[in-house]
């Protein structure tokens, strides 16, 4: 079976700041690893994936995650943290070695607020 | 959201009735799923179709049936079987390949009455 944690409910950072979304991972095989973004109301985004190649994978809107398989770890961050960032964020995984298509497990979201 | 719409925006259920939830999309996409979310939990597979006339259960697909008839379509009903039917409700699509991306669709509020 494969799962996704995501440790913290909420992350408050003050705009300017780094910010870091934290996610680990358990899978059979090698991960594929997905960051998504969501507005309220509205549909996930697809912010960034990690497959294979580079540990560092950047995204969209400024966003890059590091893949760590030692701790099999896949965090978001972004350099310099904008009001308008302020929205909930889930990870994903899927195993290489799963079967049943392209069947993904989310974690329970990250809500990120930047403050002024 | 581009690509994949969902209609309605809110639906409202009464007791002991089936609703319907619309998801097209114009992505040429092989595979199609649908996602239950409620607040804390994330979110969680309900059925997802590969391919044209074949579709798997997904992990709570208990209360609800989907139909493949298209490439384009994939409509969700939500049965009165389905006790707790309040939540949001996401499509997504995909090309086919464990590699790929799920693109997902605006999504559609149930509510009951």
């Amino acid at each position: 079976a494969q799962s996704v944690a995501q440790p913290e409910d909420q992350v408050n950072v003050a705009e300017g700041n780094p910010l870091t979304v934290k996610c680990t991972y358990s899978v059979s095989g090698n991960p594929y690893l997905f960051w998504y973004v969501q507005y309220p109301n509205r549909g996930l985004q697809f912010l960034l994936k990690y497959i294979t190649g580079d540990n560092l994978v950047k995204g969209s809107y400024g966003f890059e995650a590091e893949f760590n398989k030692s701790q099999t770890s896949f965090h978001l961050k972004k350099p310099s943290a904008l009001v308008s960032d302020s929205a909930l964020y889930f990870c994903a995984v899927r195993g290489g070695l799963t079967g049943g298509g392209n069947k993904l497990t989310f974690g329970t979201g990250t809500q990120l607020k930047v403050e002024l | 959201d581009g690509g994949i719409t969902q209609s309605p925006k809110y639906l409202f259920r009464k007791e002991g009735q089936n609703v319907t939830l619309s998801c097209e999309q114009n992505l040429n996409h092989d595979a199609m799923y649908w996602y239950r979310q409620d607040p804390g939990q994330g979110l969680r597979l309900i059925y997802y179709s590969q391919i044209v006339n074949d579709f798997q259960k997904g992990d709570i697909a208990e209360g609800y049936s989907v139909s493949r008839e298209k490439k384009e379509s994939f409509p969700l009903t939500v049965t009165s079987a389905q006790k707790n039917p309040t939540a949001f409700y996401l499509c997504a699509s995909s090309p086919a390949g464990p590699r790929e991306t799920q693109y997902f669709g605006p999504g559609t509020r149930l509510l009951v009455l």
